[in-house]
């Protein structure tokens, strides 16, 4: 199983440019999520969905939107980067149930110039 | 006050030696207590739930104390790769899947 998977793993953005950051996982969770992790910081929630079709914001969605197409891919797309979204992304999935262990991608690290 | 409390650190302990950290967090109907290791430019994995019993796996040590709304970790006999970031977890809505992150206690073993 490859687990989570996210792409690109570097990007570097224009302010004002437009991207997506690709996440699958092949472990049929319902739940994924997306954080970003500033420098020395904990990792705060943009996004989560609990199945397809389903999506609700988290702690700091501004600037950010989601789809849920598929139980495997959560998209992330940025809309007219800014330099205060320079950061490193985590897309995550978890199964059902609140104990579960939430699996984690690899990140993505974008800055914004 | 922020929902989750870490110490940020470093903790610099010797090999050999026993640690413990501390979180805080701020929501009382919280249910769901982790604690995750996050290494350098990596991502986080989980390292234990923490249970309202308590609970151990080998060397680690998890307690939840919901009166004074903490839970801490104990690492008895550190390793140097247990150098790490500690990332206290929290679920601060019941029946919700909102996971809090503490900002992370910083753990370095010395040899």
């Amino acid at each position: 199983n490859a687990g989570v998977t996210q792409t690109p793993k570097f990007r570097i953005l224009k302010i004002g440019q437009s991207m997506t950051l690709q996440c699958t996982q092949d472990m049929n969770h319902n739940y994924m999520y997306w954080y970003r992790q500033d420098p020395g910081m904990g990792l705060k929630l943009i996004y989560y969905s609990v199945g397809a079709g389903i999506t609700d914001k988290g702690e700091v969605p501004n600037g950010y939107n989601v789809s849920r197409s598929t139980t495997e891919d959560f998209p992330l797309r940025l809309e007219l980067a800014a330099p205060s979204q320079t950061s490193v992304y985590f897309c995550a999935s978890s199964q059902q149930g609140a104990n579960t262990e939430a699996f984690f991608g690899q990140g993505t690290r974008l800055t914004v110039v | 006050r922020k929902e989750v409390e870490q110490d940020p650190g470093p903790f610099n302990v010797p090999e050999g030696a026993t640690v413990a950290f501390n979180c805080t967090y701020s929501n009382s109907a919280s249910q769901s207590f982790f604690w995750y290791r996050q290494d350098c430019r990596k991502e986080p994995k989980l390292l234990m739930s923490v249970y309202s019993s308590g609970n151990e796996d080998g060397r680690f040590t998890a307690q939840l104390n919901r009166a004074s709304q903490y839970i801490s970790l104990l690492i008895r006999d550190s390793k140097l790769s247990d150098s790490a970031t500690y990332l206290c977890v929290v679920n601060k809505n019941p029946g919700t899947y909102k996971y809090i992150f503490g900002t992370g206690t910083r753990l370095k073993v010395l040899a």
